[in-house]
């Protein structure tokens, strides 16, 4: 069965203090692991998609990379509107499980001024 | 550009009532499109996907159902509502042979 771990479950950070999101898999062949940010009561609002180990993508103050077993989010001089729950999600390949997401259960980022 | 709508945004309803919510796309054609349940201290959980008109799958058996009766349109259904049925649904969609799925608002449940 397809696992994801995310730590922390929350993170409370200064503004300007850098840090970074952990999310852990187990899959059975990975074909692509996503991260969203959401806002409370709202729905997720799609970041990245990466695909293999070594794999790096960046959007203005973020930075996700991907190794064999885990992904981070890298926050870079974060500002209050950053604050939101990060949400980590695997897709594995083939058969039915093809367009199936498994989620984490998100850390809750906090930026104070 | 692509949109999603999701309605109602909010509803509260008795045990044992009936459920439907209605998610429709737009600017696309043919979409793979997916229901999902967010229970409190759980992660977004799958319930149904569709690949096109009257095509679905589940993948977590319970009391609800889900039909696609036009290519854009996806309807999460209930005939009897359980207190465990509460949660925020969202519907997402991707285009046929890409992964990215884009998600709707998503319609807050509560089943008293």
């Amino acid at each position: 069965e397809d696992q994801v771990t995310q730590s922390p479950e929350a993170l409370r950070l200064q503004e300007g203090e850098s840090s970074s999101l952990n999310c852990s898999y187990t899959v059975s062949g990975l074909r692509g692991l996503f991260w969203y940010r959401q806002d409370p009561g709202k729905g997720p609002e799609f970041l990245f998609t990466l695909y293999s180990a070594g794999e790096e993508k960046e959007k203005e103050r973020l930075k996700a990379t991907l190794t064999k077993k885990e992904s981070f989010l890298h926050i870079t001089a974060p500002k209050p509107e950053d604050s939101a729950t990060y949400l980590c999600a695997v897709q594995a390949r083939g058969g039915g499980s093809n367009y199936k997401l498994t989620f984490g259960k998100g850390t809750l980022l906090t930026v104070n001024p | 550009s692509q949109t999603i709508h999701q309605w109602p945004a909010t509803l509260v309803q008795p045990v044992g009532s009936p459920l439907s919510l209605e998610c429709t796309v737009e600017g696309t054609s043919n979409p793979n499109l997916y229901w999902y349940r967010q229970a409190a201290g759980r992660g977004l959980q799958l319930l149904f996907y569709s690949v096109g008109i009257g095509q679905i799958s589940s993948e977590v058996p319970q009391n609800l159902s889900a039909s696609r009766p036009q290519d854009r349109q996806f309807i999460l259904s209930s005939k009897k509502l359980l207190l465990s049925d509460s949660g925020f649904y969202l519907c997402a969609w991707s285009n046929r042979g890409t992964d990215t799925q884009y998600f709707g608002p998503g319609t807050r449940l509560t089943v008293l």
